[in-house]
């Protein structure tokens, strides 16, 4: 079964607006929750992190917020730029090998 | 430095052959991983390789493939008698420690594989 759920699965945004990307997941050990860009043609690239035991990460204009007890966590892009179209993947980590989202492509238009 | 490379980058083979991928991690990075993504699914894990313990192969969807890393550096992937479904993108990921302080994966930019 997926472990971590993404949605949506395809985000069109304004340039300017707010992106906004979420996930959900089942399993309590998870202890690290990274979101990964991806551009065509090129591997994943850490975007952003956060660990369970903080409620909010911002980095510029990337922001995690995460919900312990609602076991949900988002990516929220501020300003988004057309630059910022790409797919954006969540994933969750319990040992070693991290479990990824299905991704969602973002497409920030002008 | 150099990042994660590997090769080749485009592979187009014949189904029923056996295919070789190439993964050569960033220098000093102990743990490697390999993950599949499938057009429209996120990456599913294949196999991870820590330092000189025994493989972690749980991901690995059936016996035609296997993987092996050399001297605690490059790793190839091999995927015996290939399948259409065998069709993706191939990804090695590395990490600077295998235990719990360092828990960044930096990818290379994949090997798209065609099964015809």
């Amino acid at each position: 079964q997926q472990q971590v759920k993404q949605s949506p699965q395809s985000l069109i945004v304004q340039k300017g607006g707010i992106s906004i990307i979420n996930c959900a997941y089942e399993n309590t050990a998870f202890d690290y929750f990274p979101w990964y860009q991806q551009f065509p043609g090129k591997g994943p690239a850490l975007l952003i992190a956060i660990r369970p035991d903080v409620s909010e990460k911002k980095e510029g204009r990337f922001t995690i917020s995460f919900n312990k007890s609602a076991k949900q966590f988002s990516l929220h892009i501020m300003d988004s730029q057309p630059g910022d179209s790409a797919t954006y993947f969540c994933a969750a980590r319990e040992g070693t090998p991290l479990v990824f989202g299905k991704g969602t492509r973002l497409s920030v238009i002008a | 430095g150099a990042g994660v490379s590997q090769s080749p980058s485009n592979k187009v083979t014949e189904k029923g052959k056996d295919v070789e991928l190439r993964c050569d991690p960033i220098s000093g990075h102990t743990a490697l991983y390999w993950y599949r993504q499938s057009l429209g699914q996120g990456l599913e894990f294949l196999i991870y390789f820590q330092g000189n313990s025994a493989p972690d192969k749980s991901g690995l969807p059936s016996d035609r493939f296997s993987a092996e890393r050399t001297g605690g550096s490059v790793s190839t992937l091999t995927i015996q008698r290939t399948q259409q479904e065998d069709s993706a993108v191939y990804l090695c990921a590395s990490r600077l420690r295998w235990d719990s302080r360092s828990y960044e994966q930096y990818f290379g930019p994949g090997t798209r594989l065609t099964v015809t």
